[in-house]
């Protein structure tokens, strides 16, 4: 059974930064892109990127460049995501999620990973 | 950039069915997929390329996409169904649609 099993609950105060973990079990980790999805209280879905584990390329949605990075180690099939600069819009639940076979869909998530940014 | 439209809220009678729209410019040509997160959940995977159904999902889900809108179906609407529902393109990036609450009354 495919499993993306993410770390703990944050809580930050503005301005830190935050690392999320992603591990991936039951399944070849490079052979699939993770994205990183967002949502804030309340709120939609927002999509923040992808990484291709095998490669390690990236693509940021627009609004994330400079201050999102996404990486991954093959070795422990786990994905990372790091925003940097944390504000209190940045209060969200963060997930990650598996990309079906060159699909643009999402076949498995993460539990998520509740952020907190407060003073 | 591309914007996909839902509407806020859908409700349907025990045993009935729902609709949910997912409207985009010519989103026909496009892939559509849906997604259904009940509270405090993670999103799951309902519907894939506008129709196709994943392993595990009720048949009574069913979608479909033309034109400017693209459709999820929920017949015989269970309590279960209780969710909020997203749907999801590719175009150029990711782009989720704002998202629907469907009540089961």
């Amino acid at each position: 059974q495919v499993q993306l099993v993410q770390s703990g609950a944050e809580v930050k105060k503005p301005g830190a930064s935050v690392k999320v973990s992603c591990k991936a079990s039951e399944y070849s980790f490079t052979a699939y892109y993770i994205h990183w999805v967002r949502q804030a209280p309340g709120q939609g879905l927002e999509w923040m990127g992808w990484i291709n584990p095998k490669s390690g390329d990236t693509n940021y949605a627009q609004k994330f460049q400079g201050w999102v990075t996404m990486t991954g180690d093959t070795s422990i099939s786990t994905a990372y995501m790091e925003v940097s600069r944390l504000g209190p819009d940045d209060t969200a639940v963060y997930y990650c999620a598996r990309e079906g076979k060159s699909s643009y869909f999402f076949d498995y998530w993460g539990q998520g990973t509740v952020v907190i940014v407060s003073s | 950039s591309y914007e996909v439209t839902q509407p806020l809220s859908v409700s349907v009678a025990l045993g009935q069915t729902a609709r949910i729209s997912c409207g985009g410019n010519n989103i026909g040509s496009k892939n559509v997929h849906w997604y259904q997160q009940r509270p405090g959940q993670a999103p799951v995977l309902v519907i894939y390329s506008d129709y196709n159904r994943p392993s595990g999902i009720p048949e009574r889900f069913s979608g479909s996409n033309s034109g400017n809108t693209a459709t999820l179906t929920i017949s015989r609407a269970q309590a279960g169904d209780e969710a909020d529902y997203y749907c999801q393109v590719w175009d150029s990036n990711i782009v989720f649609g704002t998202g629907t609450k469907v009540t089961v009354l």
